[in-house]
């Protein structure tokens, strides 16, 4: 399986400001995907990153909170705007292939907002 | 829509007692994945098994074992002579293929303590 790291592996960010989360794959990849995490729940879904075009982005979730970026297959960026402290979460990128679907995850950043 | 349970939010036994994590599914595809991954403390998600909905066999890799029944909808998994380092969050998590939407929906998760 590709090897993926996430930059930075945590920050504490003050209230109304952003931070951009790196996601880097050893390998090229046709699906990378960015999960949320909330403290003490299971991951959801922002959105799929689509290289060259726009985010395909979950109900929910809108691009001026959360702009994607991913200029090549093996690189995304996510951005949280405007940060609150509902923001505080765990934020994970994870690529996938299309024949099985299988899913492979960075090991997360650990934002929190004050 | 695609949902998926996990209906024992936390489970503990001791050390080389056996468990069972239960996970059931639902969705309208004919043609879906299902997976199961472990979090442990350390909080990187690691995947353990995925099967597809017409392969029904069930799998056994070392300690643990998968059950998957259609009829019931279910995807279970099974850790026989459970470890200390098997305590994790586990989650049950399903894609669909009809749809061409090829994001995972995952369940709660299953916090496993396993007591030495």
């Amino acid at each position: 399986s590709a090897v993926i790291s996430q930059k930075p592996s945590r920050d504490i960010c003050q209230r109304g400001t952003s931070l951009t989360i790196q996601c880097q794959v050893d390998s090229q990849v046709t699906m990378m995907f960015w999960y949320r995490q909330q403290p003490g729940q299971s991951l959801t879904l922002i959105a799929t990153a689509n290289q060259g075009s726009e985010a395909t982005y979950e109900s929910g979730f809108v691009i001026d909170k959360f702009p994607i970026s991913r200029p090549n297959l093996t690189f995304s960026t996510l951005t949280v705007s405007n940060m609150s402290p509902e923001d505080s979460s765990i934020y994970l990128c994870s690529v996938g292939t299309t024949d099985t679907d299988t899913q492979y995850f960075g090991p997360g950043t650990r934002l929190t907002v004050l | 829509a695609q949902k998926v349970t996990q209906a024992q939010t936390e489970i503990s036994v001791v050390e080389k007692e056996d468990v069972t994590l239960d996970c059931v599914y639902e969705t309208r595809d004919t043609t879906y994945y299902l997976f199961w991954y472990k979090q442990p403390p350390s909080g990187e998600l690691v995947f353990l098994i995925r099967r597809n909905s017409f392969d029904e066999q069930n799998e056994i890799s070392g300690r643990y074992s998968w059950n998957f029944q259609k009829s019931t909808s279910s995807f279970n998994f099974t850790i026989t002579a459970s470890q200390v380092v098997d305590s994790a969050v586990y989650f049950c998590a399903l894609s669909e293929r009809n749809t061409g939407r090829r994001a995972l929906t995952f369940g709660s998760g299953t916090r496993l303590q396993v007591q030495p």
